[in-house]
């Protein structure tokens, strides 16, 4: 079956612009999660939800970041006024349930900010 | 001070060579343990899940020591496609799983 899908895949932009990025989880899954992947680095947690719900914002570095699930399917992360230090991968997972369960990462976006 | 250490490496070992990394977590609530794995420009996997009472899958072996806080990995007959970056995982009862930065593995003939 299909797997996790994100789009873009690139995206590139200048300073203070916003960006949308979508995540597609696999079909059926509850759980959705946003990382932010630096080169070199493991992927840092930003955000997840269960179905609709955000359980865990945590880990999103300012109040320019942003992600909704509106229909417990799709998600959006949203970057509003873009700095050159957002510049990174961006991955999404989701996982059959909620709990410590396996997570299947999607391909990414990868958001070079000028 | 990280929540999830791992050695970065690189390791370069030759086919069929025994090779072992090791992970250190600093948070003594962690709950759930696992080693993903990722290959260059892809996105990560889970490789296999690590149990108190130690796992094995195939030519992987992972092992869990909650007193000492470490997680180990052994792959034994190393394979050229075991090239990859293996990253360490830990989970505090929560869904939120944090990750290491990853061990890298260079497999040569």
């Amino acid at each position: 079956g299909a797997g996790v899908s994100q789009s873009p895949r690139y995206k590139v932009t200048k300073r203070g612009q916003d960006v949308a990025l979508r995540c597609d989880p696999i079909s059926g899954h509850v759980s959705l999660y946003w990382y932010r992947q630096a080169l070199g680095q493991g992927p840092e947690f930003l955000t997840y939800f269960n179905y609709e719900a955000q359980q865990d914002k945590s880990g999103l570095p300012n109040d320019r970041f942003s992600a909704e699930r509106p229909e417990g399917s799709i998600s959006t992360l949203t970057i509003q006024r873009t700095e050159q230090r957002d510049s990174a991968m961006y991955r999404c997972a989701s996982s059959l349930l909620a709990g410590p369960e396996t997570q299947y990462f999607g391909p990414g976006t990868r958001l070079l900010v000028l | 001070r990280k929540e999830v250490e791992q050695d970065p490496g690189p390791f370069n070992v030759p086919e069929g060579a025994t090779v072992a990394f090791n992970c250190t977590y600093s948070n003594s609530a962690s709950q759930s343990f696992f080693w993903y794995r990722q290959d260059c420009r892809k996105e990560p996997k889970l490789l296999m899940s690590v149990y108190s009472s130690g796992n094995e899958d195939g030519r992987f072996t992972a092992q869990l020591n909650r007193a000492s806080q470490y997680i180990s990995l052994l792959i034994r007959d190393s394979k050229l496609s075991d090239s990859a970056t293996y990253l360490c995982v830990v989970n505090r009862a929560t869904d939120k799983l944090i990750f290491g930065t990853g061990t890298r593995l260079q497999v040569f003939p």
